[in-house]
């Protein structure tokens, strides 16, 4: 069975300072890999993926994630936190051959001035 | 790019009444969608998924009595909500696979009260 840890269901930075947001997997099968961020009261919006291609992805608003499968990790990082990027994060493994995404508990990110 | 789009966004209705949700794939075909519930400040739980064409496969514990889907076609799956009660209250999600990951419709706020 596959599933994804998130350490931490609260993170708080001051903005422009990085941004750690921490999962880790489980999985038997090569896994594809999903940050998703949403906002209050809205949809799940992709942030960014691993596919087997290059283990570091490049998402969108700067983020970015590091595929290490001898950590099993999939941590996501932004160097400099903005005031925007307060919401909540989830990471997602996929089930393969199924399309189903199985997710992380989340963690809500909090940018202070 | 790839849009879902779920309506409505928030409905209120009395206990005891059924309540229609709709979820829809803008300019791509879904063979394939998912229902999701989340509760406040937690994760998203796989509810169900609707096939086009055939019956939907629902998650253990989940009664398919009480949340009725249906694929009509391959751009439009609904979730029907059938004789609500104040602990249907919830976040409704749906989300269609599209290349390896999935785009998630904006959400329905259901309040039964």
């Amino acid at each position: 069975a596959q599933s994804v840890t998130q350490l931490g269901s609260h993170v708080s930075v001051s903005e422009g300072a990085l941004v750690l947001l921490r999962c880790n997997y489980s999985s038997s099968v090569p896994p594809y890999l999903f940050w998703y961020v949403q906002y209050p009261n809205q949809g799940l919006q992709l942030l960014l993926k691993y596919t087997s291609a290059a283990t570091l992805v490049k998402g969108i608003n700067g983020f970015e994630a590091e595929f290490k499968k001898s950590e099993t990790s999939f941590h996501l990082t932004k160097p400099s936190a903005h005031m925007s990027d307060a919401a909540e994060y989830f990471c997602a493994v996929s089930v393969r051959g199924t399309d189903k995404l199985i997710f992380g508990t989340g963690t809500r990110l909090q940018v202070f001035p | 790019g790839a849009v879902v789009s779920q309506h409505p966004s928030w409905v209120i209705c009395k206990s005891g009444t059924s309540v229609k949700i709709e979820c829809r794939s803008l300019d791509f075909q879904a063979t394939t969608m998912f229902w999701y519930r989340q509760f406040p400040k937690q994760s998203l739980m796989l509810m169900a998924t609707s096939n086009e064409g055939s019956k939907a496969t629902y998650e253990q514990g989940v009664e398919k009595d009480k949340f009725l889907i249906n694929h009509a076609s391959l751009t439009l799956s609904t979730l029907t909500v059938t004789s609500a009660h104040p602990e249907d209250s919830s976040f409704y999600i749906c989300s269609a696979p599209r290349g390896a990951g999935a785009f998630f419709g904006q959400g329905t706020r259901l309040t039964v009260v």
